[in-house]
């Protein structure tokens, strides 16, 4: 079964600090993908970023940053230098197969981001 | 807009009343997903669709869930005689299965669902 586990429930920091988001994960499949995902107090889920299993580069894009290591079965997400913005509700998720686009997703509980001016 | 959309965005329904909740996938999208999300929770898959055909309805969480997606574009989620556990917000995602996009779930803004 797949399993994905967030275990910061909350975290609450200042404008401009960094912060880090966990994502631990459990799957026996060999190839799946690791998304984060983005929901603010509006609702929608906004996709962030898509890792599929064979690639462990780590990625940057802006203030975000992504550090994926399979041998923890671990899929961070860091924000560098935090705005009021970044505040939402985030949510690593999980899907197996190897064409993609027909796996359902497994999500984690979501960890709450508050970023105070 | 160029996005999944998803009617009604609010639906207030008393125990036992029969509700529909309707999404519009960004189109040429094949796959479709439904998922619910209750509060303070990541959202839980329901169903999936392939076109029209549905292959997966693993989620469901009882017979009085029904979905469908008849002519493989809009779907809708039939929920019989709803009970005070159906409360929550049910998401609608579309997907394609080639091109750049693949594998990337788009989601709608949802249907806040609550059952009196």
């Amino acid at each position: 079964a797949q399993k994905v586990t967030q275990a910061q429930t909350e975290i609450s920091v200042v404008e401009k600090e960094d912060v880090t988001l966990d994502c631990v994960y459990e799957t026996r499949d060999t190839t799946y993908y690791l998304f984060w995902y983005k929901q603010p107090p509006s609702g929608e889920l906004v996709f962030l970023i898509r890792r599929n299993s064979f690639d462990e580069q780590n990625e940057i894009s802006g203030r975000y940053s992504w550090n994926f290591q399979k041998s923890t079965s671990s899929f961070n997400f860091t924000i560098t230098a935090s705005q009021v913005v970044d505040s939402a509700v985030y949510f690593c998720a999980l899907s197996g197969g190897v064409w993609g686009g027909s796996e359902k997703l497994v999500f984690g509980k979501g960890t709450k981001l508050t970023v105070n001016p | 807009g160029a996005g999944v959309s998803q009617s009604p965005r609010y639906k207030v329904a008393k125990r036992g009343q029969d509700v529909a909740l309707r999404c519009d996938p960004i189109s040429g999208h094949v796959s479709l997903f439904w998922y619910q999300q209750a509060l303070g929770q990541g959202p839980e898959f329901l169903t999936y669709f392939q076109n029209e055909a549905q292959l997966d309805k693993s989620g469901l969480p009882s017979d009085r869930f029904f979905a469908e997606r008849p002519e493989g574009s809009v779907s809708t989620l039939k929920i019989q005689r709803t009970q005070q556990e159906d409360s929550a917000v049910y998401l609608c995602a579309s997907s394609p299965t080639v091109g750049k996009d693949y594998n990337e779930q788009f989601f709608g803004p949802g249907t806040r669902l609550t059952v009196l």
